[in-house]
């Protein structure tokens, strides 16, 4: 049983078009991450949601929406997709607090052409 | 967030001990040491996290210098499954804060 997975597991497309990347965790936890990861291997963060609620938004352009329809999910919504776009993006879930491990997703690997 | 120090690369034969160390000389009282992995082509994997006592668990020991100003994340037998990057990452305490990556070790097992 996943405890969190993201769907699409890869996802070539277009540029300037739109394409949604979902997630979803059934661990129970309160706090949902989405990071990205380019071709140098650097581990960035996007955004942090805390109870549906966004507690952080890392510089990443407009062009970026997610969506926390509820705890358990965290959709990110990319629009008018550009080549430096083509990255994996990580979803992630922990509980709220330091003493807390954080669980990954295996990746969305986003390919704009 | 405090900043973390880590090789940039280690190398380590099948089944011996590894020591991955860590500098953290800004980390504050409330901040834990976390410590996660990334294998090729996966989503980055928790290991081990420690406040200041040495930890220990199935997948690998953590020993937290007395000052905290420094950790070494230990592997007992090195595996060719254990090459990864690993990531040494402090967090706060009591917040939604996101964990933030450094650029990590990369740890090659030689057979």
């Amino acid at each position: 049983d996943t405890a969190v997975s993201q769907t699409p597991k890869y996802l070539v497309t277009q540029m300037g078009n739109d394409k949604s990347i979902k997630c979803e965790q059934n661990l129970g936890h309160d706090t949902m991450y989405w990071y990205k990861q380019d071709s140098k291997k650097f581990l960035k963060i996007m955004f942090s949601y805390n109870n549906k609620e966004l507690i952080i938004n890392e510089t990443v352009p407009n062009r970026f929406s997610p969506k926390s329809p509820d705890k358990a999910h965290l959709n990110l919504h990319i629009n008018s997709l550009e080549l430096g776009d083509s990255a994996v993006y990580f979803c992630a879930s922990s509980h709220i607090g330091g003493n807390t491990e954080a669980f990954f997703g295996q990746g969305t690997r986003l390919t704009v052409v | 967030d405090a900043k973390t120090t880590q090789p940039n690369s280690m190398e380590s034969n099948e089944e011996e001990p590894v020591h991955l160390p860590c500098n953290h000389s800004t980390i504050s009282g409330t901040d834990y040491i976390h410590w996660y992995r990334q294998l090729p082509s996966q989503g980055p994997e928790y290991v081990i996290h420690g406040l200041t006592s040495n930890v220990n668990n199935r997948m690998a020991s953590l020993a937290i210098a007395e000052d905290r100003k420094s950790s070494t994340l230990i592997l007992h037998r090195a595996t060719l499954r254990d090459a990864a990057v690993y990531y040494c990452i402090l967090r706060a305490s009591g917040s939604a804060r996101q964990l933030t990556f450094g650029s990590g070790t990369q740890l090659t097992v030689l057979p």
